[in-house]
């Protein structure tokens, strides 16, 4: 899987949007952008994934630049749950081939802190 | 809904025993992980198989064995236990290997002394 750049942390405020950005600048064409994020204590748990165009769910919004260059997480109304890591990682869609390592990789991610 | 269940939660071990941490899932999944993740990083993988009977080695697989005889179990196999090995295990589920979602369990929390 291809590496991303987060930052390390960020901070906001409750009941503000927040913008967590993500790149990926070797991002191949086949790369699918996942979303993660891992409350304290817990799994990770999926947020959002997409390959060309912006996406919404229920959770958040998914920016991804025209060049697929990078991403931006965009959480609309921040709560106090939402204080967690959140990893962007790139997934390849590729068949098992017998060899090397499958899943995601997952770096440090983004430490979100919500302020009251 | 169970999804991925991981037992034990909680577990010590003195250096040199060994332990099998247990994995199963009821959604069907064909893919199945064990990542173990150390204070303030990521988790890293350490053994995936694709279905039953096939498993094959991920990032930090040594000092760790694994096997799938069924489509719902996944076990991690933990020979000869290291202070190295003390850290956080998920196990984590998805259908196939495309942009699936992929669903993890609440951890296990091993220490070695």
């Amino acid at each position: 899987d291809a590496k991303t750049t987060q930052p390390n942390s960020m901070e906001s405020n409750e009941e503000e949007p927040v913008h967590l950005p993500c790149n990926h600048s070797t991002i191949s064409g086949t790369d699918y952008i996942h979303w993660y994020r891992q409350l304290p204590s817990q799994g990770p748990e999926y947020v959002i994934h997409g390959l060309t165009s912006n996406v919404n769910n229920r959770m958040a919004s998914l920016a991804i630049a025209e060049d697929r260059k990078s991403s931006t997480l965009i959480l609309h109304r921040a709560t106090l749950r939402d204080a967690a890591v959140y990893y962007c990682i790139l997934r390849a869609t590729l068949l098992y081939s017998g060899g090397g390592a499958d899943g995601l990789t997952f770096g440090k991610g983004t430490h979100l802190i919500i302020q009251p | 809904n169970a999804g991925v269940t991981q037992t034990p939660k909680f577990r010590i071990l003195k250096i040199g025993q060994s332990m099998t941490l247990q994995c199963t899932q009821d959604m069907n999944h064909n893919y199945m992980y064990w990542y173990r993740q150390d204070p303030g990083m990521g988790l890293k993988l350490i053994y995936y198989s694709v279905g039953a009977g096939i498993t094959d080695k991920g990032e930090v697989p040594n000092g760790y064995n694994v096997s799938r005889s069924t489509t719902e179990d996944f076990p991690l196999r933990l020979e000869l236990a290291a202070p190295s090995q003390t850290s956080v295990y998920f196990c984590a589920s998805n259908k196939d290997s495309s942009g699936n979602t992929i669903y993890f369990g609440e951890g296990s929390w091993l220490t070695v002394v």
